[in-house]
């Protein structure tokens, strides 16, 4: 079964940078399109950053744009979360995200629908 | 960029009742939008994609309506695990958005 680990979380002052890492298993992690999305404490979800199979162009939230950078890589089934210049509205629990997936007949469809999800990573911005 | 509108924030139910959560675009997303399920301490679960089609193992009882700018998840009849908060999702366009998310709580 799919399965998404998110590490690399942790508590950084404002400023700094973070690398979050996204290790995949169950599924055949280069043919899918994957995606951040973030929640912060008490609050709703919010899509960050969405690359596609082949890396060819990446997608980001306006809030994260030019600060963070989405990359994957397939020879090891890991998509990453490069964070930069982090502020205190950067604190939430970041999720991986498989794009989704069905089956129409023979023909496989990937949607930009979030189809399995990881267990999330918190990355805390505080001085 | 697409706002999506969740309401009512809170739906205040008791198991075997139906509910009823609306999410409103403020454009079209045509059919492009899915719902999710959250529970406390616990990664979002797809459940309706394309404004009407259950997901894989999603039970009966949750349905999915609606297309341009308004949307509706039923649940028929509340199950005690359906307590949880729901999130609209739409895929029409760059970028992705949420709506706030509706709690339906126990009465």
């Amino acid at each position: 079964q799919v399965q998404l680990v998110e590490s690399g979380g942790g508590v950084v002052q404002p400023g700094t940078s973070l690398r979050l890492s996204c290790a995949a298993s169950g599924f055949s992690f280069s043919g899918f399109a994957m995606h951040w999305v973030r929640q912060a404490p008490g609050k709703g979800l919010e899509w960050v950053a969405a690359i596609p199979y082949d890396d060819s162009y990446n997608s980001y939230a306006d809030s994260v744009k030019g600060r963070f950078t989405v990359s994957r890589d397939n020879s090891r089934d890991t998509l990453y979360l490069q964070m930069n210049r982090l502020t205190a509205e950067d604190t939430a629990v970041y999720y991986c995200a498989k794009n989704f997936d069905f089956w129409s007949g023979s023909v496989r469809t990937q949607e930009y629908f979030f189809g399995s999800w990881g267990q999330g990573t918190l990355v805390t911005v505080s001085s | 960029e697409i706002v999506l509108t969740q309401s009512p924030a809170i739906l205040s139910l008791s198991p075997g009742e139906r509910a009823t959560l609306s999410c409103r675009a403020n454009q079209s997303v045509s059919s492009y939008l899915a719902w999710y399920q959250q529970k406390p301490g616990q990664a979002p679960r797809l459940l309706i994609y394309d404004a009407s089609n259950r997901a894989t193992d999603i039970p009966a009882r949750f349905s999915g309506s609606g297309s341009g700018t308004d949307f509706t998840l039923t649940i028929s009849r509340l199950e005690p695990e359906d307590f949880a908060v729901y999130y609209c999702q739409h895929r029409s366009s760059w970028p992705l958005t949420f709506g706030g998310g509706t709690t339906v709580e126990i009465k």
